[in-house]
């Protein structure tokens, strides 16, 4: 499978732990980007990055929330000190750059927190 | 504050019939365009991409653009069960290149 791949799938946590989330992208896609859907909304732009470098953050991403992609490959979200209110389903989507703009999404990580 | 409108639905319509589905955006600095299939628990999936003016066909889909009303709508032809799912329209403007969501409009097909 050469998607876009998420890990993990599921993650269950208590209020106050800190997480982190890890997306492998396409090969050779060099923009990714984050994104973070609640229940019967369309997802909303976190973060994206262009190889290493992380171009934009959304103002939804809080001092908390912090993102790297060190190598201009996989890209990983950590969430500190985490909140009720960040349950949601995180996603990754990634794109090949340049001229072409579409961005395929891999398959997610549903976060809940207790 | 860029929005993208559409209506929740449920949109109804029996099997082989065409579904439309609308979209309208606030931003007339938006670009490019797209439709993406999001069935429950599951992730968007890309399924049409338009960035000029007009008709873009693929298959049972047709994605169609008028920049001037800033209304962009996917008609699904022959519909299927299988094309039940939440429809999600997407934009973005050239230089940020970020996807501005709607909240998607909810397919059911009867067979």
């Amino acid at each position: 499978d050469t998607g876009v791949s998420q890990d993990p799938r599921h993650k269950i946590t208590k209020r106050g732990q800190n997480v982190t989330f890890r997306c492998d992208p396409i090969s050779e896609h060099n923009r990714l980007y984050w994104y973070r859907q609640t229940l019967g909304q369309g997802p909303e732009f976190l973060t994206y990055f262009q190889n290493e470098a992380q171009l934009e953050k959304s103002r939804l991403l809080s001092d908390r929330f912090s993102a790297e992609r060190p190598k201009g490959s996989f890209s990983t979200l950590e969430i500190q000190r985490t909140e009720q209110g960040d349950s949601a389903m995180y996603l990754c989507a990634s794109s090949p750059g340049d001229s072409v703009r579409e961005q395929y999404f891999g398959p997610g990580t549903r976060l809940t927190v207790t | 504050q860029k929005e993208v409108e559409q209506n929740s639905g449920p949109l109804s319509v029996p099997e082989g019939a065409i579904a439309s589905l609308n979209c309208t955006y606030s931003d007339r600095g938006s670009q490019s365009f797209f439709w993406y299939r999001q069935y429950s628990g599951k992730s968007p999936e890309l399924i049409m991409f338009i960035y000029s003016n007009g008709d873009k066909e693929d298959g049972r889909f047709t994605a169609q653009l008028n920049k001037a009303s800033q209304y962009v709508s996917l008609l699904i032809r022959d519909s299927q069960p299988s094309d039940s799912a939440t429809y999600l329209c997407a934009v973005s403007d050239t230089g940020r290149r970020a996807l501005t969501f709607g909240s998607g409009t909810r397919l059911q097909v009867q067979p």
